[in-house]
């Protein structure tokens, strides 16, 4: 069975630093991963996927992924923080078996201090 | 926005009672999915359903069941409501390709609370 580990409960970051949200997977065959974001009392906003090709995956609002498949990890950065970023943020990998529905991590809480 | 819409944004319900969600799914997307997410999880898989039949279903009790309409909207019904029914209810909808792996995009959820 799929699953995804995001070990980081909270992360915190000073606005204009460097982000990243780490996220693993296990998966039976090739990944297909998924970065949400979601805000207080709001549903799952897509922010990017990685499906084939490029490591490097560029998503909305300036995030970015890299996948590697050697340390199967597929971590959520972002160059310079924003406020407005902070927020809950999901991993998900695809499952690839009947309905091929997400199996999401447990989420990373994101503060970007001022 | 996504154009997936959910109603009612809130429900209070007691224990024992049953309980209908709503969503409306993307324009041309033919394939719902519903997650439940409880405080301070990640969502967790419900069913699926495509082209009007259930395709996937989560670790969830048959009192948990749903209909998809021809228009591709559909409904989540919750029987026998308990405590632990209490979560947020989201519907995903997204557009299936052969050999694709369709993006989901969600809906705002509906809050439900079983007193």
């Amino acid at each position: 069975a799929q699953s995804v580990a995001q070990p980081e409960d909270q992360v915190n970051v000073a606005e204009g630093n460097p982000l990243t949200v780490k996220c693993t997977y296990s998966v039976s065959g090739n990944p297909y991963l998924f970065w949400y974001v979601q805000y207080p009392n709001r549903g799952l906003q897509f922010l990017l996927k990685y499906i084939t090709g490029d490591n490097l995956v560029k998503g909305s609002y300036g995030f970015e992924a890299e996948f590697n498949k050697s340390q199967t990890s597929f971590h959520l950065k972002k160059p310079s923080a924003l406020v407005s970023d902070s927020a809950l943020y999901f991993c998900a990998v695809r499952d690839l078996g009947v309905g091929q529905n997400f199996v999401f991590g447990p989420g990373t809480r994101l503060s970007v201090l001022p | 926005e996504t154009g997936v819409t959910q109603s009612p944004t809130h429900l209070i319900k007691t224990r024992g009672q049953q309980v209908t969600l709503r969503c409306s799914s993307q324009s041309g997307h033919n394939t719902v999915s519903w997650y439940q997410q409880a405080l301070g999880q990640g969502p967790q898989f419900i069913f699926q359903y495509y082209r009007e039949e259930e395709n996937g279903r989560g670790n969830f009790p048959p009192r948990f069941s749903g209909l998809q309409f021809p228009n591709y909207s559909s409904e989540l019904n919750v029987n026998a409501l308990e405590l632990d029914d209490s979560a947020l209810y989201l519907c995903a909808s997204s557009l299936r390709l052969a050999g694709s792996a369709d993006t989901q995009y969600f809906g705002p959820g509906t809050r439900l609370t079983v007193l």
